[in-house]
C-alpha cells in the first residue's frame, strides 16, 4: 500500500532563517507531487506541483522554492523566511493516470517569529 | 482564471440537522470534482464525481454533480458532532494538464450537541 511521510510536523523559525520541509512517498512510482499551503484552516493554495524528477511548476510568486531530487521525494525550501510564510503546509501525491484523487501527508505547521 | 467557490464559508447547526454545502466551479479541462473532510491535519477523501446527475452516497453523506450548471452539493443528514470539520471541494483537470487541482475556500461546519 502507498504511504506518504512529511516532516517535520511542527517548526518554529526566526525571520531570515532557512527552511526545509521534506515529503516522501512509498509504494508507488512516478507520482504527481504537490505542496499546498493552508491559512487559518481554510482553503488550500497550490504552491508547487511536479510531474517528474526535476520538473517543478510554481503557481504563485513567493519566497519559497521546491525541488524533486528523486522520484518520490519532494522538498519545500526557503533561503530566508518571512513572517508571511507562517502557515500549515501539506504535501500530497496523486496517480497521474487516475481521476485526480489526492493523498495528503499529515502536514507541517510553520511559525515564523 | 480557474476558480472554485464554496458556500457558505461557515455553518453552525445542531445535531440531527441536515446540511447542504455548495461548490461551484469555473475551470478549463475539467475532469472530476472531489470532496474532502479536514478535521485537524490531513484532509481525508469523501467523494469523487465525474458524471452529472449520479449521486454518490456514503452513510449519511451524499453528493451530486451538475456539469451543465458547474456545481456540486454535499449533503449531510442527521448531523453528528463528529461531522464538525472543514469541508473542501476541489476540481481535477484532465491528466495532460499535470494534475493541478484547484481548491475552494472550504466550508467550516460546526455541529453543536
Amino acid at each position: 500500500s502507498q504511504t506518504i511521510h512529511q516532516w517535520p510536523a511542527t517548526l518554529v523559525q526566526p525571520v531570515g532563517s532557512p527552511l526545509s520541509l521534506e515529503c516522501t512517498v512509498e509504494g508507488t512510482s512516478n507520482p504527481n507531487l504537490y505542496w499546498y499551503r493552508q491559512a487559518a484552516g481554510r482553503g488550500l493554495q497550490l504552491l508547487f506541483y511536479s510531474v517528474g524528477i526535476g520538473q517543478i511548476s510554481s503557481e504563485v510568486p513567493q519566497n519559497l522554492s521546491a525541488s524533486r531530487p528523486q522520484d518520490r521525494q519532494f522538498i519545500l525550501s526557503s533561503k530566508k523566511l518571512l513572517l508571511s510564510d507562517s502557515g500549515f503546509y501539506l504535501c500530497a501525491w496523486s496517480v497521474p493516470s487516475d481521476t485526480g484523487e489526492l493523498f495528503f501527508g499529515e502536514g507541517s505547521r510553520l511559525t515564523v517569529l | 482564471e480557474d476558480k472554485v467557490v464554496q458556500s457558505p464559508l461557515s455553518l453552525v447547526v445542531h445535531e440531527g440537522d441536515t446540511v447542504t454545502l455548495n461548490c461551484s466551479y469555473e475551470v478549463t479541462n475539467f475532469r472530476s470534482l472531489l470532496w474532502y473532510k479536514q478535521e485537524k491535519k490531513a484532509p481525508t477523501f469523501l467523494f469523487m464525481l465525474t458524471s452529472s446527475g449520479i449521486e454518490k452516497k456514503s452513510g449519511r453523506l451524499s453528493s451530486i454533480l451538475d456539469k451543465k450548471e458547474l456545481f456540486s452539493i454535499l449533503n449531510i443528514t442527521a448531523t453528528q458532532t463528529g461531522d464538525s470539520a472543514v469541508y473542501l471541494c476541489t476540481t481535477a483537470p484532465i491528466r495532460e494538464q499535470g494534475g493541478k487541482l484547484i481548491f475552494g475556500q472550504g466550508t467550516e461546519l460546526s455541529v453543536k450537541p
